[in-house]
């Protein structure tokens, strides 16, 4: 089956910095990414859609200056969280579709732990 | 009224039970449906796709019922291992870009 890589799987900063979380699609091409969170005990919340080549398309109340989306190519899309701060923290996913634009394939995760 | 809603649980069934869950959706026009299982802290995994006919992949069943809008999961025999929060999906478009979580449910098998 398809394979989706996410980088790193686990990040601790400190308040301030920037983290730039990566996710490749490994086996196709990704022509559409899409990137969520996770509060524990929570389902998936989506909070943007990438297109390769365009801008990011992104869910009502995500803020498009504060989480930066770069899909560069068809096998790699970005996502960079600026001036993290604790209630950032949060388990991010990013997932891709294979050429049917059917199924969902995800990455393992990103826990980001803001301190 | 959620997009896509689902009882969450917890269900706690011994080995060997066998477990159906329901998941409702508000959008008829929905085109696709899906199964996912999401273990603890890990990226959800694609269980199975649910057609209007049925489907079944070993001890796994899933059920569309379009006219109620509904869609089931069935699992018989009950593992340990399948413990985890079982997530509908839905599709919104043909384009697959438009895709509802549930907020899942969540199993646990007892031994």
């Amino acid at each position: 089956g398809a394979v989706v890589s996410q980088h790193p799987s686990r990040v601790i900063c400190k308040s301030g910095t920037s983290v730039k979380i990566e996710c490749r699609s490994l086996d196709f091409q990704a022509t559409t990414m899409f990137w969520y969170r996770q509060f524990p005990k929570q389902s998936l919340m989506l909070m943007a859609t990438s297109n390769e080549g365009s801008k990011a398309t992104y869910e009502q109340g995500v803020e498009k200056d504060k989480f930066l989306i770069n899909h560069a190519s068809l096998t790699l899309s970005t996502l960079t969280v600026t001036s993290a701060h604790p209630e950032d923290s949060s388990f991010y996913i990013c997932s891709a579709q294979d050429r049917t634009n059917e199924k969902l394939f995800f990455g393992s995760g990103t826990q980001l732990s803001v301190l | 009224r959620k997009e896509v809603e689902q009882d969450p649980g917890p269900f706690n069934v011994p080995e060997g039970a066998t477990v159906a869950f329901n998941c409702t959706y508000s959008n008829s026009a929905s085109q696709s449906f899906f199964w996912y299982r999401q273990d603890c802290r890990k990226e959800p995994k694609l269980l199975m796709s649910v057609y209007s006919s049925g489907n079944e992949d070993g001890r796994f069943t899933a059920q569309l019922n379009r006219a109620s809008q509904y869609i089931s999961l069935l699992i018989r025999d009950s593992k340990l291992s399948d413990s985890a929060t079982y997530l509908c999906v839905v599709g919104l478009d043909n384009y697959g870009q438009n895709f509802v979580f549930g907020p899942g449910t969540r199993l646990s098998v007892l031994p």
